[in-house]
């Protein structure tokens, strides 16, 4: 089945560690990449956005991401944390030929320890 | 002022009951989502809306519909609601496919 499926369901780093968060997802064609946080209590916000381009994007916060298309893959990095990015991490992709419909994977819990 | 707003923000209800949730944005955007988010589950897709008369499925639509009443308002219902429809809903909008999404607070619905 098509899907979006992110590797590591919780995840616990201490502060100055680095992060790779893996997202694969199995629909071919064009995708738009995303990934967001949900940080506490709160709703989702953009970290970085896949288009087009440079495989390598920049986020918010000292996030970055790689697509590379033979994976299907698109993980989140960090090189190092901080105890403020304990969040859950959604990666998301829009499939332009189901007519943009945007699907989410299961989402990553980080915890960071100070 | 938010630009997507959902009310109520949070729900109890009791098991049968009709309750419609509401989103509406001020961004302009044409396209709105509502989704359910469980634990572990991450976020999934009820029904998504290109513009006011399209309307289309997501991945666990059974059991909800949907009403876009205008381009900046979307509504999703629970007919009979049970309890296993216990969830944390967000609706969530963008600009044709040029955008990412932007999403409400969330409305944190309980069925008892």
């Amino acid at each position: 089945a098509q899907s979006v499926s992110q590797h590591n369901h919780h995840v616990i780093l201490s502060e100055a560690a680095s992060l790779e968060l893996g997202c694969n997802y199995s629909y071919g064609g064009t995708v738009n990449l995303f990934w967001y946080v949900q940080y506490p209590g709160q709703h989702l916000q953009l970290l970085l956005k896949y288009f087009s381009g440079d495989p390598l994007v920049k986020g918010i916060k000292g996030f970055e991401a790689e697509f590379i298309k033979s994976k299907f893959s698109f993980n989140l990095r960090k090189p190092s944390v901080q105890w403020s990015d304990t969040a859950e991490y959604f990666c998301a992709v829009r499939i332009y030929n189901q007519g943009g419909k945007l699907i989410f994977g299961q989402g990553t819990e980080l915890s960071v320890k100070p | 002022d938010a630009d997507v707003t959902q009310t109520p923000r949070n729900r109890i209800t009791k098991t049968g009951k009709r309750i419609m949730l509401e989103c509406s944005q001020t961004k302009g955007h044409d396209r709105m989502y509502w989704y359910r988010q469980d634990p572990g589950l991450g976020l999934r897709l009820i029904y998504y809306s290109f513009d006011v008369k399209d309307i289309n499925k997501g991945e666990i639509s059974d059991g909800y519909s949907v009403s876009r009443q205008a381009q900046a308002k979307f509504s999703l219902s629970l007919e009979s609601a049970i309890p296993n429809q216990t969830a944390l809903y967000f609706c969530a909008t963008s600009l044709g496919v040029d955008t990412e999404a932007f999403f409400g607070q969330g409305t944190r619905l309980t069925v008892v």
